[in-house]
């Protein structure tokens, strides 16, 4: 079984600090770990992966995560927020190989605000 | 590549009709592909699995009978809510998953139903 936990329902930040957006997970697998953001009704964007190469994986728009295995850990960074990263952004995990590849468990997600 | 596009965006729908809701690999074949729910600021949840040409596997929760998913093609699924209801009100949204070997499923922009 897997599961994500998103540490933070809401984050706030200013224009120009940096994001962080927590996530950790559980997988009795080696997993294969996402972030996705999305916009008020709209549908999901990948912002990167990890698939078990560089733990340091870089995405779409200035993002990036560093997996972390000894902490189960995903945290999603950006440099600088910028007014446009106002979303909600989800953590998601698969593994397990075969068919449950590209199946997702999800965690609640969390809504980033960005403040002028 | 790996466009999925699912039809319609919206709909409304009377208590107590059925709608169909289409998810569609553009430029891949898809064997298997996934539905999902959200719930207004809720996560997602994974409702079904179905691969080509053989019936769906439905998470625990999830009344088959109500929510019936056909994958009939490589390249289509389709999601029928039978006899709809007002708490049926939500976001479904599909991902596919190439074949064998890719880890990833990609995701459809989400349908959003009002069941009135």
């Amino acid at each position: 079984a897997q599961s994500v936990t998103q540490l933070g329902s809401h984050v706030s930040v200013s224009e120009g600090a940096l994001v962080l957006l927590r996530c950790n997970y559980s997988s009795s697998v080696p997993p294969y770990l996402f972030w996705y953001v999305q916009y008020p009704n709209q549908g999901l964007q990948l912002l990167l992966k990890y698939t078990s190469a560089a733990t340091l994986v870089k995405g779409i728009n200035g993002f990036e995560a560093e997996f972390k295995k000894s902490e189960t850990s995903f945290h999603l960074t950006k440099p600088s927020a910028h007014m446009s990263d106002a979303a909600e952004y989800f953590c998601a995990v698969s593994g397990g190989g075969g068919t449950s590849y590209g199946k997702l468990t999800f965690g609640q997600g969390t809504i980033l605000t960005v403040h002028p | 590549g790996a466009v999925v596009s699912q039809h319609p965006s919206w709909v409304i729908c009377k208590s107590g009709t059925s709608v169909k809701i289409e998810c569609r690999s553009l430029d891949f074949q898809a064997t298997t592909m996934f539905w999902y729910r959200q719930f207004p600021k809720q996560s997602l949840m994974l409702m079904a699995t179905s691969n080509e040409g053989s019936k769906a596997t439905y998470e625990q929760g999830v009344e088959k009978d109500k929510f019936l998913i056909n994958h009939a093609s490589l390249t289509l699924s389709t999601l029928t809510v039978t006899s709809a209801h007002p708490e049926d009100s939500s976001f479904y949204i599909c991902s596919a998953k190439p074949g064998t070997g890719f880890f990833e499923a990609f995701f459809g922009q989400g349908t959003r139903l009002t069941v009135v």
